[in-house]
């Protein structure tokens, strides 16, 4: 089968840094996704990782290995508005986005 | 930029009418169109893919008689939900592909969320 495994639920405060991590088991592999999604929101995107490595942009950071099966988001200097769901998302074979349950981050001040 | 709207954002039904949502790529022409849906506190649940001018590809365990898709351009997919009961109530997002980003992103609507009394 295929699944996404990421934490339920992580707390950090703000002015922090936090690392979400998620690992996957997919048929085939096109990129993984990292969305962030507000609640009663749709889910907006932050970064595709296709190679191994390290991306960053601005505060968010995310990082792939593919050998691994290991990605992992990276957010540093956490302001409030960060506290959201966190989804990590693998494009399988067939171009099919397998996504994560999602990991609820709560920023405390 | 990459704007999906859907509409209605929000919809209240009695028991055993039908609803349908629309969602429409406002600034592209997308390749291909994806439902999905959410319970409260769970992932994103893939319902449906679907490009213009052919039928839908429904997921296992999705009644493709309940929830009919139709996509009749390049910009509008419609979803109806069928007879809906309460257990149909929950949040539809639509999200679509265009032909040239380079990663196959998919660019979300804002989401209906439906509440059958």
């Amino acid at each position: 089968g295929q699944n996404i495994d990421q934490p339920t639920e992580m707390t950090a405060t703000e002015g922090a840094i936090v690392q979400i991590n998620c690992t996957y088991q997919t048929s085939g592999f096109n990129g993984l996704f990292w969305y962030q999604q507000h609640a009663g929101e749709a889910p907006t995107f932050l970064s595709y990782n296709v190679l191994d490595g390290l991306e960053e942009k601005g505060r968010f950071s995310s990082f792939l290995s593919r050998s691994k099966g290991y990605s992992y988001l990276l957010l540093k200097e956490l302001q409030m508005k960060d506290s959201a769901s966190y989804l990590c998302a693998v494009s399988n074979s067939n171009y099919q986005l397998i996504w994560g349950a999602g990991t609820k981050l709560i920023i405390k001040p | 930029g990459a704007v999906v709207s859907q509409h209605p954002s929000w919809v209240i039904c009695k028991s055993g009418t039908s609803v349908k949502i629309e969602c429409r790529s406002l600034d592209f022409q997308a390749t291909t169109m994806f439902w999905y849906r959410q319970f409260p506190k769970q992932s994103l649940m893939l319902m449906a893919t679907s490009n213009e001018g052919s039928k839908a590809t429904y997921e296992q365990g999705v009644e493709k008689d309940k929830f009919l898709i139709n996509h009749a351009s390049l910009t509008l997919s419609t979803l109806t939900v069928t007879s809906a009961h309460p257990e149909d109530s929950s949040f539809y997002i639509c999200s679509a592909t265009r032909a040239d980003t380079d990663y196959n992103e998919q660019f979300f609507g804002p989401g209906t969320r439906l509440t059958v009394l």
